[in-house]
């Protein structure tokens, strides 16, 4: 059981590069959600699925794009990063009215 | 500007002393979580609460949640430097909406 995992662990951007974060879990979770993580700022709800086939908007979905591929599987795209992107990235997923666990995170600094 | 908001932001302590880190808000929550989160791991859930003046106890760790549900405090007793890391809360306002707090970084020392 691996739980969370994310890829890539770090990743080093120009500005206007674009990339995916990919995501998945194999507990059978039906709800994940990506988050960003600042000094100073906790963490910061991007998007979240509650299920296959949706996706709403969290706190600062601005320059993103998310995709639930499958039940196992959702990915964050940066079309065009910009250095305020530079953040540590993190997914979760969780069953209804249970815990949220948390992936180890990527780190991405955008130049 | 941030829902939750914890205090305080920085805390240095000796092995031994006790401590309390504050979360407060203005908005009512259904639910508050309180997650420690190790250098470079994601953060892991330590309790959740859920009732309004509701207390949980986890070991030397000490949880509560105001009557009104917009705040919590978890306070520490004879802290251990295994306590180090990053504490976190977070408001569930619907079922799958989390609101993180800022976050306080303590610091244990031997």
């Amino acid at each position: 059981n691996a739980g969370v995992t994310q890829t890539p662990k770090f990743q080093v951007l120009k500005t206007g590069q674009s990339m995916t974060l990919q995501c998945a879990q194999d507990m059978n979770h039906n709800s994940m959600y990506w988050y960003r993580q600042d000094p100073g700022m906790g963490l910061r709800l991007i998007y979240y699925s509650a299920s296959e086939g949706t996706t709403d908007k969290g706190e600062v979905p601005n320059g993103y794009n998310v995709s639930r591929l499958n039940k196992r599987e959702f990915s964050l795209r940066l079309e065009s990063a910009a250095p305020s992107q530079t953040s540590v990235y993190f997914c979760a997923s969780k069953k209804i009215q249970e815990t949220q666990y948390f992936g180890p995170g990527t780190r991405l600094l955008v130049l | 500007t941030q829902l939750l908001e914890q205090s305080p932001q920085f805390l240095s302590i000796q092995e031994g002393e006790n401590l309390t880190v504050y979360c407060n808000s203005s908005s009512v929550f259904s639910s508050l979580q309180w997650y420690r989160q190790e250098p470079g791991e994601g953060p892991v859930l330590l309790v959740t609460v859920v009732t309004g003046g509701e207390v949980k106890k986890l070991k030397r760790l000490t949880f509560q949640f105001g009557d009104a549900r917009k705040d919590s405090s978890l306070h520490i007793t004879a802290a251990q430097p295994g306590d180090t890391g990053l504490y976190l809360c977070a408001g569930v306002r619907t079922g799958n909406q989390f609101y993180f707090g800022t976050g306080t970084s303590l610091t244990v020392i031997p």
